[in-house]
């Protein structure tokens, strides 16, 4: 299985300001035949499912704003929120759909400062 | 838009069978891998398998031999069954779908609303 693992588990940002989450796979997802890397990123409110934010780890979904982007290649990626706003408050997860078992990381909470 | 809502009971005692199913709206059941994912409370979520229209499935090893998800193309729906449960599968259970693409199925979205399963004697 591959393993992925999130640093940090929590942060607390002020509003206005960066905040960057990083994900590390155990092995690659990047595919040499399309050279697409198989990373999503989430975004997860309380009561509620997760949102689909990012997907070929820099492609953001309809809707996503641009404030939020992904970037990385291969094991190592990194979810970047610029200029923090109070709606981004929640529990963000990466996930790679590079080979079965599909497996998720445990997730980072981001919060206010 | 394709929409999911699922359904199924909530709380159940030791050695039971989970059994959740998943109706899928607006959209085209065809195209998409049909999963089921958990979260524990607190935690990342975890895979536990999927399904096509066809009916072919792939499981998380770690729960293969108590894991059956089965899919009703009439309904536009596709079910879950874990047997013998216990407290550490305590958990919400999602359904998800996974679009197929060239590069085969990508992430999950759309999700169902999630249900809340306690295991608890």
């Amino acid at each position: 299985d591959i393993v992925m693992t999130q640093s940090p588990d929590s942060l607390a940002v002020s509003l206005g300001e960066r905040a960057a989450i990083h994900c590390k796979s155990s092995q690659s997802v990047l595919h040499s035949s399309n050279n697409k890397n198989y990373l999503a990123w989430y975004q997860q409110k309380p009561g509620q499912p997760p949102k689909l934010l990012i997907s070929w780890a820099s492609i953001r979904e309809s809707g996503v704003p641009d404030r939020l982007s992904g970037s990385g290649s291969a094991t190592d990626f990194t979810l970047t929120i610029n200029s923090l706003q109070a709606e981004d408050v929640a529990f963000y997860f990466c996930q790679q759909y590079s080979s079965t078992p599909w497996t998720f990381g445990q997730g980072t909470k981001v919060e206010i400062k | 838009q394709v929409q999911l809502h699922q359904w199924g009971a909530g709380l159940l005692k030791p050695s039971e069978t989970l059994s959740l199913t998943c109706a899928v709206n607006r959209g085209s059941f065809s195209a998409f891998y049909w999963n089921w994912i958990r979260q524990p409370p607190g935690k990342g979520p975890e895979w536990l398998g999927e399904i096509n229209q066809g009916g072919s499935t792939n499981y998380n090893p770690s729960l293969m031999s108590r894991l059956n998800i089965s899919v009703d193309t009439s309904k536009n729906q596709f079910s879950l069954r874990l047997n013998s449960v216990t407290a550490a599968d305590t958990a919400v259970y999602f359904c998800a779908g996974a679009l197929i693409t060239m590069a085969g199925p990508i992430a999950f979205d759309p999700w169902g609303q999630g249900t809340l399963v306690i295991v608890s004697s």
